[in-house]
């Protein structure tokens, strides 16, 4: 099992539309949770943290369900600008500092 | 400058060569990462630093040697690397390590390395 699988994508979806993305994660003890996005040919940049309460940043809204060991993003009315890839980041303490990235879930947003 | 800054942005080395990739950061940080973005795989991590100091070497080949000479610079020497080794080599850097809080990482944009 990996250690952080996303949804396999990708996702098309017309402007306006909602759209959401799992990650689930193995390692019980992991400490923080993030969804990063990266655009084609660019670095990876935040998009937010999540924290347990879940949080909201706009359109985005981030969950994290530690006894299922799971995190969501929501995305409301899509806009084109949200094509992306979007990773999902645990980190943990366990074993050694690790950060692990999940694959990406690859999001179409079209007129 | 702003951010984290990588030099080479581009570089093609024969098997035999032996080259450094640097990075830089203006942000102020006492982390900073190296991953490797190979296609259709994720984000592996390679190193980290924190202050200076190695904290982290996720298994990674001798033939990759990192080095730290202050907070706000990363290198990363190459020799005999192997076709496989190409890939796109981010840099990150991130207030503190993120053991105990959330610390974003900041991204530099990638040297895209080819071994031929």
């Amino acid at each position: 099992r990996k250690e952080v699988e996303q949804d396999p994508g990708p996702f098309n979806v017309p402007e306006g539309a909602t759209v959401a993305f799992n990650c689930t994660y193995s390692n019980s003890a992991s400490q923080s949770f993030f969804w990063y996005r990266q655009d084609c040919r660019k670095e990876p940049k935040l998009l937010m943290s999540v924290y347990s309460s879940g949080n909201e940043d706009g359109r985005f809204t981030a969950q994290l369900n530690r006894a299922s060991q799971y995190i969501s993003l929501l995305i409301r009315d899509s806009k084109l600008s949200d094509s992306a890839t979007y990773l999902c980041v645990v980190t943990s303490n366990t074993g050694g500092f690790k950060t692990i990235f999940g694959a990406g879930t690859r999001l179409f947003v079209k007129a | 400058e702003t951010g984290v800054t990588q030099t080479p942005r581009h570089l093609v080395m024969g098997m035999t060569n032996k080259k450094s990739l640097k990075c830089e950061q203006h942000l102020g940080h006492n982390a900073m990462y190296w991953y490797k973005q190979s296609a259709k795989k994720p984000l592996e991590l390679m190193f980290v630093y924190s202050l200076e100091e190695r904290v982290e070497n996720n298994s990674v080949p001798s033939r990759f040697s990192p080095e730290c000479p202050n907070s706000s610079h990363l290198f990363l020497h190459l020799h005999t690397l192997q076709p496989e080794d190409s890939a796109l080599y981010l840099c990150a850097s991130s207030q503190d390590l993120p053991q105990s809080s959330y610390n974003e990482q900041f991204f530099g944009p990638g040297t895209r390395l080819t071994v031929l």
